[in-house]
């Protein structure tokens, strides 16, 4: 079965400082790739999504996201936070063309929670 | 931009009463889904519907649980008896295509049992 893995459960940032929060996937067939953000009190929002093509994926708000697959990993970046970024940002991935499930079950990874001090 | 819209935002009920779970999904879309999360763990996928069935199903999702289209617009989730571990936030989502490329959550409901 797919399971993804956010390493880092929660991280804290000055603000200006660079993020990268990890993200890696288990699953050896074609895959479709998403980071989703929400900010306290609201609903998941897509930050941006990976299905083919440019391994290097560029998202809203300046975040961007690079993916590995000889590492099965797709890790959120932003060079510089801010303040208003603090939220919980979730890794989830479903099964790309061709895949057992077609449905787009999404599989989520358990969140990674960021705060920022301005 | 369209929305994905989930009634009430916060339920409280008693334990083994009956709730039912409101969703607007965006008008032109297809694929219907809920999810849940417990507080503090990650979101979970319940259930999946098209074609006003289900398509895929957790094994969450046991005889407890129910999905319905009763209309042109409305997609509900419905908990027969809530248990105390049903506590969670709900998501429903809808997709225009099978949902492999992403679509868009609802708000929530936060369902809390007593």
């Amino acid at each position: 079965a797919q399971s993804v893995s956010q390493h880092n459960h929660h991280v804290i940032l000055s603000e200006a400082a660079s993020l990268e929060l990890g993200c890696n996937y288990s699953y050896g067939g074609t895959v479709n790739l998403f980071w989703y953000v929400q900010y306290p009190g609201q609903h998941l929002q897509l930050l941006l999504k990976y299905f083919s093509g440019d391994p290097l994926v560029k998202g809203i708000k300046g975040f961007e996201a690079e993916f590995i697959k000889s590492k099965f990993s797709f890790n959120l970046r932003k060079p510089s936070v801010q303040w208003s970024d603090t939220a919980e940002y979730f890794c989830a991935v479903n099964d790309g063309p061709g895949g057992s499930s077609n449905t787009g079950k999404l599989i989520f990874g358990q969140g990674t929670t960021l705060q920022v001090k301005p | 931009e369209p929305e994905v819209t989930q009634t009430p935002s916060h339920q409280v009920t008693q334990m083994g009463q009956e709730v039912i779970l409101r969703c607007v999904p965006i008008s032109n879309h297809l694929y219907f889904y809920w999810y849940r999360q417990i507080l503090g763990q990650k979101v979970e996928f319940l259930v999946s519907f098209y074609n006003n069935e289900i398509s895929e199903k957790s094994e969450i999702f046991d005889d407890q649980f129910s999905v319905e289209r009763p209309d042109g617009s409305n997609f509900t989730l419905k908990i027969r008896s809530t248990k105390l571990e049903d506590s969670a936030m709900y998501f429903c989502a809808s997709s225009g295509g099978q949902g492999v490329y992403g679509y868009t959550f609802g708000s929530g409901t936060r369902l809390t049992v007593v």
